[in-house]
């Protein structure tokens, strides 16, 4: 399979709190996941990825982490701005006879609150 | 900017139509993809060409086809439309057809059925 489960589907949180939100993977061939941000009205962006040979990666305000043996990774946001507010999407993309096969996650709208 | 170009920006059409949407992906970019995303919803992948030829398929209605041309850029071809067609529908491209590579989108197609 190939499906690919995030939650939750919504998130509130005040100004300076942390956010996480957790992708669930199915296809254990699965060896790249990237996280994308989607601002109201644009196109989604990538903003942090990690490969399957690495447990975490942080970049300043944002990390991920990945459990290969669970098949979950999951985005944590800390010290969150409203800036942060936005749909986020998890991916995991697979190699399906040599090529890229990409499924994402269902979003989830993070609102942070000032 | 992605480097991913789009065109139109919105379209209006009437149900039982036929409207092409075109895609330029980012120089040098051999993949492309086309996504569907209905009001608050995910991005539902539909379609992957890689140098020319189909790699793989999501989800995508046997009124909906696509093509990738020699130079490239790709085209998505939405016929006897219907209300529910109604989306963004999302190009993006990457460099390799290998499932480790960032995926750039465009800014999006806005097609309303009326």
């Amino acid at each position: 399979g190939e499906n690919v489960e995030q939650h939750p589907s919504t998130l509130s949180v005040q100004e300076g709190d942390s956010a996480v939100i957790k992708c669930t993977y199915s296809d254990s061939a699965s060896n790249y996941f990237p996280w994308y941000k989607q601002e109201l009205g644009k196109r989604p962006q990538l903003i942090i990825d990690i490969r399957s040979n690495v447990g975490e990666k942080k970049d300043q305000r944002i990390a991920v982490t990945l459990n290969k043996t669970a098949k979950h990774f999951s985005l944590h946001i800390t010290e969150t701005q409203p800036e942060d507010s936005a749909v986020y999407f998890c991916a995991a993309p697979r190699n399906s006879g040599g090529y890229q096969k990409v499924t994402f996650g269902t979003g989830t709208k993070l609102q942070v609150i000032p | 900017d992605s480097g991913v170009t789009q065109t139109p920006k919105h379209l209006i059409t009437a149900t039982g139509q036929r409207v092409t949407l075109r895609c330029s992906p980012r120089s040098g970019d051999l993949s492309v993809y086309w996504y569907q995303q209905s009001l608050d919803q995910g991005l539902q992948f539909l379609i992957q060409y890689y140098n020319g030829e189909e790699r793989a398929k999501g989800n995508i209605l046997e009124r909906f086809s696509a093509q990738q041309f020699p130079d490239l850029h790709s085209e998505l071809n939405l016929s006897s439309l219907e209300l529910g067609d109604s989306a963004l529908y999302f190009c993006a491209s990457s460099a390799f057809g290998t499932a480790n590579t960032e995926a750039f989108f465009g800014q999006g197609t806005r097609l309303t059925v009326v």
